[in-house]
Protein backbone atom coordinates (compact mmCIF):
# COMPACT_ATOMS: atom_id res chain seq x y z
CA UNK A 1 0.00 0.00 0.00
CA UNK A 2 1.06 3.57 -0.29
CA UNK A 3 1.81 5.39 2.62
CA UNK A 4 1.38 9.13 2.26
CA UNK A 5 3.62 10.78 5.02
CA UNK A 6 2.31 14.52 6.39
CA UNK A 7 4.66 16.66 8.55
CA UNK A 8 4.19 18.85 10.48
CA UNK A 9 1.18 17.15 12.45
CA UNK A 10 0.70 20.13 14.41
CA UNK A 11 0.92 23.15 12.53
CA UNK A 12 0.47 26.85 14.99
CA UNK A 13 0.19 29.90 12.59
CA UNK A 14 -0.48 33.63 13.53
CA UNK A 15 -3.80 35.17 11.38
CA UNK A 16 -2.08 36.70 8.42
CA UNK A 17 0.89 34.73 8.10
CA UNK A 18 1.91 31.68 5.50
CA UNK A 19 1.43 28.19 6.06
CA UNK A 20 3.02 24.82 4.51
CA UNK A 21 1.97 21.42 4.69
CA UNK A 22 4.30 18.55 3.17
CA UNK A 23 3.18 15.56 2.32
CA UNK A 24 5.65 12.59 1.03
CA UNK A 25 4.73 9.49 -0.58
CA UNK A 26 6.12 6.06 -0.54
CA UNK A 27 5.89 5.20 -3.47
CA UNK A 28 5.62 7.55 -7.07
CA UNK A 29 2.52 9.04 -7.61
CA UNK A 30 2.62 9.15 -11.46
CA UNK A 31 -0.46 7.17 -12.92
CA UNK A 32 0.37 5.40 -16.10
CA UNK A 33 -1.95 7.87 -17.88
CA UNK A 34 0.08 11.00 -17.39
CA UNK A 35 -2.00 12.05 -14.17
CA UNK A 36 -1.29 12.69 -10.64
CA UNK A 37 -4.10 11.65 -8.20
CA UNK A 38 -2.90 13.67 -5.10
CA UNK A 39 -5.65 15.35 -3.38
CA UNK A 40 -5.68 17.34 -0.29
CA UNK A 41 -9.17 17.96 2.03
CA UNK A 42 -9.79 20.43 4.83
CA UNK A 43 -11.91 19.02 7.45
CA UNK A 44 -13.22 21.98 10.33
CA UNK A 45 -14.45 21.02 13.09
CA UNK A 46 -17.76 18.81 13.24
CA UNK A 47 -17.59 19.02 9.46
CA UNK A 48 -17.39 16.59 6.94
CA UNK A 49 -14.00 16.53 4.68
CA UNK A 50 -13.92 19.42 1.75
CA UNK A 51 -11.52 19.00 -1.59
CA UNK A 52 -9.35 21.92 -1.87
CA UNK A 53 -7.18 20.58 -4.31
CA UNK A 54 -7.08 17.66 -7.09
CA UNK A 55 -4.41 16.23 -8.97
CA UNK A 56 -1.50 18.29 -7.07
CA UNK A 57 -2.19 21.78 -8.06
CA UNK A 58 -5.89 22.40 -9.62
CA UNK A 59 -8.19 24.42 -7.06
CA UNK A 60 -11.75 23.29 -6.38
CA UNK A 61 -14.41 26.18 -7.12
CA UNK A 62 -14.96 28.28 -4.39
CA UNK A 63 -12.07 27.44 -2.49
CA UNK A 64 -10.00 30.73 -1.94
CA UNK A 65 -7.12 31.87 -4.24
CA UNK A 66 -4.92 31.81 -1.18
CA UNK A 67 -4.69 27.99 -0.82
CA UNK A 68 -2.53 26.21 -3.49
CA UNK A 69 -0.36 23.12 -4.55
CA UNK A 70 2.59 22.04 -5.80
CA UNK A 71 4.75 19.07 -6.29
CA UNK A 72 5.45 15.79 -8.52
CA UNK A 73 6.79 12.48 -7.92
CA UNK A 74 6.56 11.42 -4.43
CA UNK A 75 6.65 15.13 -2.54
CA UNK A 76 3.58 17.05 -2.58
CA UNK A 77 3.21 20.54 -0.48
CA UNK A 78 0.32 22.53 0.26
CA UNK A 79 0.42 26.13 1.21
CA UNK A 80 -1.43 28.87 2.50
CA UNK A 81 -0.43 32.00 1.17
CA UNK A 82 -1.75 34.19 4.75
CA UNK A 83 -3.86 31.84 6.90
CA UNK A 84 -7.42 33.24 8.12
CA UNK A 85 -9.35 32.64 10.94
CA UNK A 86 -11.75 29.87 9.16
CA UNK A 87 -8.84 28.21 7.92
CA UNK A 88 -8.58 26.21 10.92
CA UNK A 89 -8.97 22.51 11.24
CA UNK A 90 -7.07 19.13 9.59
CA UNK A 91 -5.86 19.23 6.37
CA UNK A 92 -5.47 15.77 4.60
CA UNK A 93 -3.61 14.78 1.46
CA UNK A 94 -4.83 11.79 -0.67
CA UNK A 95 -3.99 9.34 -3.17
CA UNK A 96 -5.66 7.79 -5.64
CA UNK A 97 -2.74 6.84 -8.17
CA UNK A 98 -2.32 3.52 -6.78
CA UNK A 99 -5.04 1.95 -5.28
CA UNK A 100 -6.77 -0.06 -3.96
CA UNK A 101 -7.01 1.11 -1.10
CA UNK A 102 -6.88 5.00 -1.73
CA UNK A 103 -4.94 5.92 1.35
CA UNK A 104 -4.67 9.22 3.27
CA UNK A 105 -2.08 11.01 5.12
CA UNK A 106 -2.50 11.22 8.83
CA UNK A 107 -3.57 14.64 9.12
CA UNK A 108 -2.16 17.77 10.23
CA UNK A 109 -3.78 20.18 12.53
CA UNK A 110 -3.99 23.59 11.88
CA UNK A 111 -4.46 26.25 14.87
CA UNK A 112 -4.22 29.89 15.57
CA UNK A 113 -1.26 30.95 18.04
CA UNK B 1 -25.34 18.10 -5.20
CA UNK B 2 -26.14 15.89 -1.78
CA UNK B 3 -25.14 12.94 -0.14
CA UNK B 4 -27.17 11.39 2.79
CA UNK B 5 -26.80 9.19 4.70
CA UNK B 6 -28.86 7.17 7.16
CA UNK B 7 -28.58 3.72 9.10
CA UNK B 8 -26.10 4.32 11.57
CA UNK B 9 -27.21 2.79 15.24
CA UNK B 10 -25.13 0.53 17.92
CA UNK B 11 -24.41 -2.75 17.62
CA UNK B 12 -23.03 -5.41 19.28
CA UNK B 13 -19.56 -6.89 18.55
CA UNK B 14 -20.35 -10.02 15.80
CA UNK B 15 -23.66 -7.75 14.78
CA UNK B 16 -24.55 -6.57 11.40
CA UNK B 17 -26.03 -3.24 9.85
CA UNK B 18 -26.44 -1.66 6.76
CA UNK B 19 -26.58 1.55 6.32
CA UNK B 20 -27.45 4.07 3.07
CA UNK B 21 -26.66 6.98 1.31
CA UNK B 22 -29.50 8.46 -0.99
CA UNK B 23 -27.49 10.83 -4.03
CA UNK B 24 -29.39 13.74 -5.58
CA UNK B 25 -28.19 16.41 -7.79
CA UNK B 26 -25.96 14.85 -10.12
CA UNK B 27 -25.58 11.57 -12.82
CA UNK B 28 -25.56 9.06 -9.66
CA UNK B 29 -25.84 6.24 -12.55
CA UNK B 30 -22.21 7.96 -14.37
CA UNK B 31 -19.88 8.01 -11.47
CA UNK B 32 -18.32 5.73 -9.10
CA UNK B 33 -18.25 5.89 -5.50
CA UNK B 34 -16.86 5.09 -2.04
CA UNK B 35 -17.37 4.68 1.86
CA UNK B 36 -14.94 6.56 3.93
CA UNK B 37 -14.55 6.08 7.61
CA UNK B 38 -13.13 8.30 10.27
CA UNK B 39 -13.38 6.89 13.89
CA UNK B 40 -13.73 9.01 16.95
CA UNK B 41 -10.88 11.53 17.16
CA UNK B 42 -9.13 10.20 14.64
CA UNK B 43 -8.01 10.55 10.68
CA UNK B 44 -9.82 9.41 7.45
CA UNK B 45 -9.62 5.91 6.26
CA UNK B 46 -11.08 4.51 2.75
CA UNK B 47 -13.12 1.46 3.45
CA UNK B 48 -14.98 0.32 -0.32
CA UNK B 49 -15.23 1.21 -3.45
CA UNK B 50 -17.68 0.33 -6.44
CA UNK B 51 -18.03 1.30 -10.13
CA UNK B 52 -20.46 3.46 -11.83
CA UNK B 53 -22.20 0.22 -12.88
CA UNK B 54 -22.19 -1.61 -9.46
CA UNK B 55 -20.16 -4.28 -11.76
CA UNK B 56 -16.60 -4.00 -9.69
CA UNK B 57 -16.59 -2.93 -6.20
CA UNK B 58 -13.04 -3.35 -3.57
CA UNK B 59 -12.48 -3.23 -0.31
CA UNK B 60 -9.84 -2.35 2.08
CA UNK B 61 -7.88 -5.31 3.91
CA UNK B 62 -9.96 -4.36 7.08
CA UNK B 63 -13.11 -4.84 6.04
CA UNK B 64 -12.66 -7.81 3.51
CA UNK B 65 -14.70 -10.45 3.72
CA UNK B 66 -17.05 -8.99 6.20
CA UNK B 67 -18.25 -5.61 4.53
CA UNK B 68 -20.53 -5.97 1.13
CA UNK B 69 -21.04 -2.29 -1.31
CA UNK B 70 -24.01 -2.78 -3.37
CA UNK B 71 -25.91 0.48 -5.20
CA UNK B 72 -29.34 0.70 -6.62
CA UNK B 73 -28.79 3.32 -9.69
CA UNK B 74 -32.46 3.45 -10.37
CA UNK B 75 -33.26 4.82 -6.74
CA UNK B 76 -29.24 6.48 -6.32
CA UNK B 77 -28.57 4.33 -3.62
CA UNK B 78 -25.51 3.11 -2.38
CA UNK B 79 -25.21 0.55 0.37
CA UNK B 80 -22.32 -1.11 3.06
CA UNK B 81 -23.61 -4.58 4.75
CA UNK B 82 -21.38 -4.37 7.23
CA UNK B 83 -21.24 -8.11 8.90
CA UNK B 84 -19.07 -9.47 11.72
CA UNK B 85 -18.66 -6.07 13.46
CA UNK B 86 -16.45 -5.38 15.92
CA UNK B 87 -15.14 -2.43 18.22
CA UNK B 88 -12.18 -0.99 15.70
CA UNK B 89 -15.26 -0.48 13.09
CA UNK B 90 -16.76 2.25 15.23
CA UNK B 91 -17.01 5.11 12.85
CA UNK B 92 -18.46 7.80 11.30
CA UNK B 93 -19.13 6.43 7.62
CA UNK B 94 -19.05 9.24 4.96
CA UNK B 95 -20.65 8.08 1.39
CA UNK B 96 -18.15 10.15 -1.15
CA UNK B 97 -18.86 10.66 -4.74
CA UNK B 98 -16.02 9.74 -7.10
CA UNK B 99 -15.12 10.20 -10.90
CA UNK B 100 -16.89 8.47 -13.61
CA UNK B 101 -13.51 6.35 -13.43
CA UNK B 102 -12.52 4.71 -9.33
CA UNK B 103 -9.45 7.52 -9.27
CA UNK B 104 -10.31 8.96 -5.56
CA UNK B 105 -11.93 12.12 -7.03
CA UNK B 106 -13.82 12.59 -3.93
CA UNK B 107 -15.50 15.90 -4.68
CA UNK B 108 -18.56 15.77 -2.91
CA UNK B 109 -18.67 13.70 0.82
CA UNK B 110 -21.87 13.36 2.93
CA UNK B 111 -21.90 14.29 6.30
CA UNK B 112 -21.42 10.57 8.03
CA UNK B 113 -23.91 8.34 9.79
CA UNK B 114 -22.31 7.17 12.86
CA UNK B 115 -21.86 3.00 13.56
CA UNK B 116 -21.27 2.37 17.25
CA UNK B 117 -20.02 -1.18 17.75
CA UNK B 118 -20.26 -1.80 21.75
CA UNK B 119 -21.80 -4.28 23.98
Amino acid sequence: DVVLTQSPLSLPVTLGQPASISCRSSQSLIHSNGNTYLNWFQQRPGQSPRRLIYRVSKRDSGVPDRFSGSGSGTDFTLKISRVEAEDIGVYYCMQGTQWPPYTFGQGTKLEIK
Amino acid sequence: VQLLESGGDLVQPGGSLRISCTASGFSFISYAMSWVRQAPGKGLEWVSGISSTGGSAYYADSVKGRFTVSRDNSKNTLSLQMNSLRAEDTAVYFCVKDGQWLLGDFDYWGLGTLVTVSA
